[in-house]
């Protein structure tokens, strides 16, 4: 099976500070990277849709400038969520679409827990 | 806007048990429905994906169905075993662009 990196699975920042998470698929290329949250009890919610080499598609309701994505090659796709306040404390998780000669499957990451103080 | 719900929202059962888990969504049109176990700390894994034209999927001891009509996917877990314990997520892509629209899981403990 394939395999995707998540980077860090833990992080806790102070309010105010940027926290870049990294998406990496370690042995396959993606050209498409999905971002996600989940809120406690809440389902898992797609963010945004990232794409090598192009900006990303974010859902209705996501901020992009403060949720920035990069995709800069075909393994790694970056978000960083800038200016962190409590209400972004959340579970992050990515995942990243390899493509076969038949279809198109998704490996997701082991996910991020944000806590912002 | 596709909403996603899954119910029970826990389970507990002793080892050796068959059970469902159930998902429902409230617009049929979909692409394809997948259902993912998630471990603490680690990322998904998908389980059992159905096509919209298919009606059941089953890999080992699970089987999944689909009934687009009536918005509605059981997955079927026969002879439970403690590792199966995780929470299991059902997932729908209405166009077949992996935008999915996830549920809010079932935590299956089994009791050994």
């Amino acid at each position: 099976g394939a395999v995707v990196s998540q980077h860090p699975s833990r992080v806790i920042c102070k309010s105010g500070t940027s926290v870049k998470i990294e998406c990496r698929s370690l042995d396959f290329q993606a050209t498409t990277m999905f971002w996600y949250r989940q809120f406690p009890k809440q389902s898992l919610m797609l963010m945004a849709t990232s794409n090598e080499g192009s900006k990303a598609t974010y859902e209705q309701g996501v901020e992009k400038d403060k949720f920035l994505i990069n995709h800069a090659s075909l393994t790694l796709s970056t978000l960083t969520v800038t200016s962190a306040h409590p209400e972004d404390s959340s579970f992050y998780i990515c995942s990243a679409a390899k493509r076969t000669a038949t279809n198109e499957k998704l490996f997701f990451g082991s996910g991020t827990q944000l806590s912002v103080l | 806007k596709q909403e996603v719900t899954q119910i029970p929202a826990a389970l507990s059962v002793p080892e050796g048990e068959n059970l469902v888990l159930n998902c429902s969504f409230t617009d049929s049109a979909i692409y394809n429905l997948q259902w993912f176990r998630q471990d603490p700390g680690k990322g998904l894994t998908s389980l059992l994906l159905i096509q919209s034209s298919q009606r059941e999927q089953t890999s080992g001891r699970l089987n999944a169905s689909l009934d687009k009509s009536s918005g509605r996917s059981t997955l079927y877990i026969a002879a439970s075993q403690p590792g199966d314990s995780a929470t299991y997520l059902c997932a729908v892509d209405q166009t077949g662009a992996n935008n999915l629209f996830f549920g809010t899981g079932t935590r299956l403990t089994v009791i050994p």
